[in-house]
């Protein structure tokens, strides 16, 4: 079965270190991955996205991802995170084949950023 | 900008009560979703739609149904609701024939039943 694994519910960053959060998937053939980002009460924002080429894709307010096909993973990242990166991330992947019925979420992981 | 437009933010509905769900997105896209939001289940797809008046399931279409009569709103019915109904539902769309581009969320609407 086709899945996105995030297999972290929560990290726990200090303002100013790096941050990563992680995701691997299960889908055949190359898949389109995306980053997005949740607010309190919010909507979902789109953070980045991996189409094809360079593997390290920049996004949204300084995050970027890195594409490893060999491990099928997506990991975020940021330099130095931010207070304000406080949020809920959740990566997503579309396989090539399918509808877009087929966008696959991960269950999400909870980024706090301490002082 | 796109924008996608769930008109009620928060609601309180009662067992057995029918509740209605609406989105509007004013930018032609053909392709409108419902998902369900659960802590730790990440979004689950509820049904979506592909045209006016097309709809086929999506991973959690039980207890729900949909309406999309005009090309810019889709509504999920809860027609008798239940207290295992109780989320968060995101409504979005995407355009037909790009299929890089992301999705665009509405804000979300907060339903609880009891």
């Amino acid at each position: 079965a086709q899945s996105v694994a995030q297999p972290e519910d929560q990290v726990n960053v200090a303002e100013g270190n790096p941050l990563t959060v992680k995701c691997t998937y299960s889908v055949s053939g190359n898949p389109y991955l995306f980053w997005y980002v949740q607010y309190p009460n919010r909507g979902l924002q789109f953070l980045l996205k991996y189409i094809t080429g360079d593997n390290l894709v920049k996004g949204s307010y300084g995050f970027e991802a890195e594409f490893n096909k060999s491990q099928t993973s997506f990991h975020l990242k940021k330099p130095s995170a931010l207070v304000s990166d406080s949020a809920l991330y959740f990566c997503a992947v579309r396989p090539q084949s399918g509808g877009y019925n087929k966008l696959i979420f991960g269950a999400g992981t909870r980024l706090a950023v301490h002082p | 900008d796109v924008k996608v437009t769930q008109s009620s933010r928060y609601l309180v509905k009662r067992t057995g009560e029918k509740v209605f769900l609406e989105c509007v997105q004013d930018m032609d896209h053909e392709n409108m979703f419902w998902y369900r939001q659960d802590p730790g289940l990440g979004l689950r797809l509820i049904y979506f739609s592909y045209d006016v008046k097309m709809k086929e399931k999506g991973d959690i279409p039980e207890g729900y149904s949909v309406s999309r009569e005009k090309k810019e709103r889709f509504s999920l019915i809860l027609e008798s609701a239940s207290t295992n109904q109780t989320s968060m539902y995101l409504c979005a769309s995407i355009p037909s024939g790009l299929v890089t581009t992301y999705i665009y969320f509405g804000e979300g609407s907060w339903l609880t039943v009891v």
